[in-house]
């Protein structure tokens, strides 16, 4: 079974730095991964999707990098603002169901 | 953008009561709805998948029996709490995919979830 798994699980970082969330997954076999954020009592909002044959993808600030045969992708944030502050999940699609990770909550402070 | 409509946003009710949820495409057609739960503090995790005009599949775990999940047409879904407890409160979250794009390589939109407390 897959299992996702995300580090830190807690990230507080000073506003104007930039970061990275981490996400690894046990089965190499996927069609996708995608990040999301989600904010406190919220749905999620879809950040990125990378496909398995891609390496990575970026839109504005975000850029998020997969290495399928290791089993991670990362979610680099550059210049982070406290508007960034949310819950981060990543996760993996396998054709049948999305397995996610128990998520990174990140602070910015201004 | 494909849009998914959750509806309730939030729903407060009494130990036994029955809650309905509904989860709509509203510019795309939805073969396939997903359901997910999230307690506090953890990870989304998936109840069942909802597949139109035929029987949900559910997750290990997941009573089907108290779980009513309907999904009548190509754009609703629906997920039917019956006979609700306070340990039925949680965050429930529906998602879909766009059956005229094909393939499971397309991305799953997500409603905005109901938060669900049972008294």
């Amino acid at each position: 079974k897959q299992e996702v798994t995300q580090i830190p699980a807690a990230l507080s970082v000073p506003e104007g730095e930039n970061l990275v969330l981490n996400c690894s997954f046990t089965d190499s076999a996927i069609y996708n991964l995608q990040w999301f954020r989600q904010d406190p009592g919220k749905g999620l909002t879809s950040l990125l999707l990378i496909q398995s044959s891609q390496r990575e993808q970026t839109s504005g600030r975000l850029n998020a990098s997969l290495d399928k045969s290791s089993g991670r992708s990362t979610l680099y944030i550059a210049a982070s603002q406290p508007g960034d502050s949310a819950t981060y999940l990543c996760a993996v699609n396998t054709g049948n169901q999305f397995y996610f990770g128990t998520g990174t909550s990140l602070t910015v402070i201004p | 953008g494909a849009v998914v409509s959750q509806h309730p946003s939030r729903v407060i009710c009494k130990s036994g009561t029955s809650v309905k949820i509904e989860c709509r495409s509203l510019d795309f057609q939805a073969t396939t709805m997903f359901w997910y739960r999230q307690f506090p503090k953890q990870s989304l995790m998936l109840m069942a998948t909802s597949n139109e005009g035929s029987k949900a599949t559910y997750e290990q775990g997941v009573e089907k029996d108290k779980f009513l999940i309907n999904h009548a047409s190509l754009t609703l879904s629906t997920l039917t709490v019956t006979s609700a407890h306070p340990e039925d409160s949680s965050f429930y979250i529906c998602s879909a995919r766009d059956a005229n794009r094909g393939t499971v390589n397309q991305p799953q939109h997500f409603g905005d979830g109901t938060r669900l407390s049972i008294l």
